[in-house]
């Protein structure tokens, strides 16, 4: 693994049904974050991480949830899937303050029927 | 509240000079970010400014000035592979990145 590490890269899901979108980084960094991303929308923050054992709401964190169990993994959960969650999921981790900026997985298209 | 605001859309010719702007209105600043984002794929780090004057980057260069809240992102020499999407970012007070909604550049040959 180089970066951050997204999966699945793309899911269609029944509404109703519990998802797990997963993020893994091998970079060693401390704050780890999930954004959301619609056409015309920019990136949401829907959840952050300063450090391992701390989470905290972005701006839309209704309907999604997170844990930080360790450095490396900061899995997003979809508790019961509505179709307004049907969007792309990037997981993005940053590694101090400043000119470092935030490294960016792969991204999870997810559709909700 | 905070807020980046930059064009939805712009478009150039091979070969020229574009520049996108940003404007922002945040609570703190501790820099500005530009990234790139080719259609379907991750944004990845373009530029990082944080004290007023230019940065210059190859064909890239960001602008920034503190006191208009205000930044530009200047691209020479435009290449058709140059089409995607530009994103300007500001760290705010709290470290966390405060994002524009996006530019789309669309080049024409």
């Amino acid at each position: 693994i180089a970066g951050i590490t997204q999966a699945p890269t793309s899911q269609i899901l029944a509404a109703g049904r519990r998802m797990t979108l997963r993020c893994t980084q091998d970079m060693r960094h401390n704050a780890m974050y999930w954004y959301r991303q619609d056409l015309g929308l920019g990136l949401r923050l829907i959840h952050y991480s300063n450090t391992a054992g701390t989470t905290g709401k972005g701006e839309v964190p209704d309907g999604y949830s997170v844990s930080r169990a360790n450095t490396d993994d900061f899995p997003l959960t979809l508790a019961s899937a509505v179709p307004s969650q049907t969007s792309v999921y990037f997981c993005a981790s940053s590694g101090g303050q400043g000119a470092d900026g935030y490294t960016f997985g792969s991204g999870t298209r997810l559709t909700v029927v | 509240g905070q807020n980046i605001d930059q064009p939805t859309e712009m478009t150039a010719t091979e070969g020229a000079i574009v520049q996108i702007n940003c404007t922002y209105q945040t609570s703190g600043f501790n820099g500005l970010f530009w990234y790139q984002q080719h259609a379907g794929e991750a944004p990845t780090f373009l530029s990082y400014n944080v004290l007023d004057g230019l940065e210059e980057k190859g064909r890239f260069s960001s602008f920034l000035s503190r006191s208009k809240g205000y930044s530009y992102l200047l691209l020479k020499e435009l290449q058709m592979k140059d089409s995607a999407s530009y994103l300007c970012a500001v760290m705010d007070s709290n470290y966390q990145l405060i994002w524009g909604a996006g530019t789309k550049l669309i080049i024409k040959p």
